[in-house]
């Protein structure tokens, strides 16, 4: 089974501090792996995403992610924080389900980092 | 191009009721997927909807029933409400079932049961 775990439920840095999200996955396939970031009474926005190509991928925000399979890990950072940066972070893996046969897939959430920036 | 919109906003319900949440997804898109986001469990897939079909479906007891119409909008249905269902649920949408790649969340709709 598919599985995230994102290490820290919560996180604080210094504005213009680098930001170092943590995650690990634990997939029986090839993940397909995602980073969407929430803000308060808001829904999600993908930030990036990582689907076999290059594994060092570059989403919005100045936000960058390398995937390491040796490692399990796809890591958020993002070189210089800003105080609109703060919101919760969540870290999915695409897992295969066997609901209607072969390609059925459903996304499987990390808990979710909480970033607090620090004026 | 409007977003995913969802309604109500925020429910407040009673043990024992029922409550009907819609969504309705960018236009054009086709799948719509549910999720319910509680501070213990997280994230949580419901069900997904494509073409008025359930496409998936995730480890929710039966009282969590969903649907989808024509033009692609869709309805998520609790019955029988118990304390634990207060959460955000969440819905989402994409061009095509599975497509994770490209997958557009609504601001949720927050159910409080008392």
């Amino acid at each position: 089974a598919q599985s995230v775990t994102q290490l820290g439920s919560h996180v604080s840095v210094s504005e213009g501090a680098l930001v170092l999200l943590r995650c690990n996955y634990s997939s029986s396939v090839p993940p397909y792996l995602f980073w969407y970031v929430q803000y308060p009474n808001q829904g999600l926005q993908l930030l990036l995403k990582y689907t076999s190509a290059a594994t060092l991928v570059k989403g919005i925000n100045g936000f960058e992610a390398e995937f390491k399979k040796s490692e399990t890990s796809f890591h958020l950072t993002k070189p210089s924080a800003h105080m609109s940066d703060a919101a919760e972070y969540f870290c999915a893996v695409r897992s295969p389900t066997d609901y209607s046969g072969a390609g059925s897939y459903q996304l499987t959430f990390g808990k979710g980092t909480k970033l607090s920036v620090i004026p | 191009k409007a977003g995913v919109t969802q309604t109500p906003r925020y429910l407040i319900k009673t043990r024992g009721q029922q409550v009907t949440l819609s969504c309705s997804p960018i236009s054009g898109h086709r799948s719509v997927s549910w999720y319910q986001q509680t501070p213990g469990q997280g994230l949580q897939f419901l069900f997904e909807y494509f073409s008025e079909t359930q496409r998936n479906k995730g480890n929710f007891p039966g009282r969590f029933s969903g649907r989808q119409f024509s033009n692609s909008r869709s309805e998520m249905n609790v019955s029988t409400l118990e304390l634990g269902d207060s959460a955000l649920y969440l819905c989402a949408s994409s061009l095509t079932s599975g497509d994770y790649n490209e997958q557009f969340f609504g601001p949720g709709t927050r159910l409080t049961v008392l």
